[in-house]
């Protein structure tokens, strides 16, 4: 069981818009700015694509958004293209003693 | 364009000491306040961080390894590498290296390498 909890898996058609969360406490997401996602297709790097909640990294596509309520972290894909299909998985800041946390992971399926 | 390779042993017998080298191109390890880091994934688990160590030597890990990593910087090689000591089967997992760029409020990872497989077992 990963430390941040994002749902398995999420589908949408091209063109929509989907969002994608990632669930943790105040002691990582609810208490610090400090949420990076990454995308992740099977084989290759990961790729950063928000980090601190919400800002992108130079050449990462405004299609992709992030955002924060309470203990939940968002990415928001809009237009969704085929080649967004991919995992993508959180990560936060933590105050404890382990420092950096992960999300499980959720499979974007691009219908 | 920055990249980062993994390189490892692929098999390691219990109770031995793993070591995993990450070689970085593109770019001079010894350039920019970044931090190299070590992160892995056990099949069917999510991402663990190991620990990272900066080009003076700054180094943080995951207190749930119980002081058995080590990350080195080798600025002649322009790699980094990992140990982890007293291996068990629960340390079988994907390595990977990345790279923090420093300029995230927290820690975030710009450039990954694509993963070695370590497998612990006699």
């Amino acid at each position: 069981q990963s430390a941040l909890t994002q749902p398995a898996s999420v589908s949408g058609s091209p063109g929509q818009s989907i969002t994608i969360s990632c669930t943790g406490t105040s002691s990582d997401i609810g208490g610090y700015n400090f949420v990076s996602w990454y995308q992740r297709h099977p084989g290759k790097a990961p790729k950063l694509m928000i980090y601190d909640v919400s800002s992108r990294p130079s050449g990462v596509s405004n299609r992709f958004s992030g955002s924060k309520s309470g203990n939940t972290a968002s990415l928001t894909i809009s237009g969704l293209q085929a080649e967004d299909e991919a995992d993508y998985c959180c990560s936060s800041y933590t105050s404890t003693s382990t420092y950096i946390l992960f999300g499980g992971g959720t499979k974007l399926t691009v219908l | 364009q920055v990249q980062l390779q993994e390189s490892g042993p692929g098999l390691v017998k219990p109770s031995e000491t793993l070591s995993v080298t990450c070689t970085v191109s593109g770019a001079s390890i010894s350039r920019g306040d970044y931090y190299w880091n070590w992160i892995r994934q056990p099949a069917g688990k999510g991402l663990e961080w190991i620990g990272r160590s900066d080009t003076r030597g700054s180094t943080k890990y995951n207190p749930s390894l119980k002081s058995r990593a080590t990350v080195l910087v080798d600025t002649s090689k322009n790699q980094f590498s990992l140990r982890l000591s007293s291996v068990t089967a629960a340390d079988t997992a994907v390595y990977y290296c990345a790279r923090d760029p420093g300029y995230c409020g927290g820690d975030c990872y710009d450039f990954w390498g694509q993963g070695t497989l370590v497998i612990v077992s006699s």
